[in-house]
């Protein structure tokens, strides 16, 4: 199984609301992450976690919170967005360790299309 | 990591390699060569990787160039499936996790 599934594909909030988007994987991968991807824009990385712990922040508002409560789930809590926060949200997982340095392909799921309104 | 040049966009006709080149000048002896391809409204797929050595997969193949200052991807058999953006990204292996993209090659691969 080499899949990464989100949830929900697509997600409507307003600013005053709060929501969770969701990741899971099942490939033993103890490394997670978070990326956020702008219309016609390359992905750009939000968050890193390694063996469920924050490794790192791209200094990202704390709006956004991200957490891992087991080395399977990754959720990202968002709480008074902007507008300019609608974007498709990207997780990934990876091999924590190398292997010769030859396995840190990441696996990315399909993405959660968030709109702010 | 070093950074990549890419151009914007390609076309390829439909059952002919698509060959998509990446300039990589400032690479370190330490950094490899990766590639993903992004089709519309979906994730980042892994295509291939690779340090000095060209290497082939079931869906591609990486020339890197002796100097290794750039490199290029082929796809042997464009099919309209692969119109995507591709991705040239430049990272340590080992100990570096995070991607860092840059604006990639949009294929378009024409009937």
């Amino acid at each position: 199984d080499t899949e990464v599934t989100q949830t929900p594909k697509h997600l409507v909030m307003g600013m005053t609301n709060k929501k969770s988007l969701k990741c899971e994987q099942h490939m033993g991968h103890r490394a997670m992450y978070w990326y956020k991807q702008k219309a016609k824009k390359p992905p750009e990385l939000m968050f890193v976690y390694s063996y469920e712990k924050l490794s790192i922040n791209e200094s990202v508002p704390s709006r956004f919170s991200p957490e891992c409560p087991n080395s399977s789930l990754l959720n990202l809590h968002l709480h008074a967005l902007q507008p300019e926060d609608s974007a498709l949200y990207l997780c990934a997982s990876s091999q924590e360790t190398s292997r010769g340095g030859n396995s840190y392909e990441q696996y990315f799921g399909p993405g959660t299309r968030l709109t702010v309104t | 990591d070093a950074k990549t040049t890419q151009p914007t966009s390609m076309d390829c006709a439909e059952g002919r390699a698509a060959n998509l080149p990446c300039n990589h000048s400032t690479i370190s002896g330490n950094e490899y060569v990766y590639w993903y391809r992004q089709i519309h409204s979906q994730g980042p797929q892994y295509i291939i990787h690779g340090l000095k050595n060209n290497e082939t997969n079931e869906m591609a193949s990486l020339i890197i160039t002796e100097d290794r200052k750039s490199s290029t991807l082929i796809l042997p058999h464009a099919t309209l499936r692969d119109t995507a953006v591709y991705y040239c990204i430049v990272r340590v292996g080992p100990g570096r996790r995070a991607l860092t993209f840059g604006s990639g090659t949009r294929l378009q691969v024409q009937p």
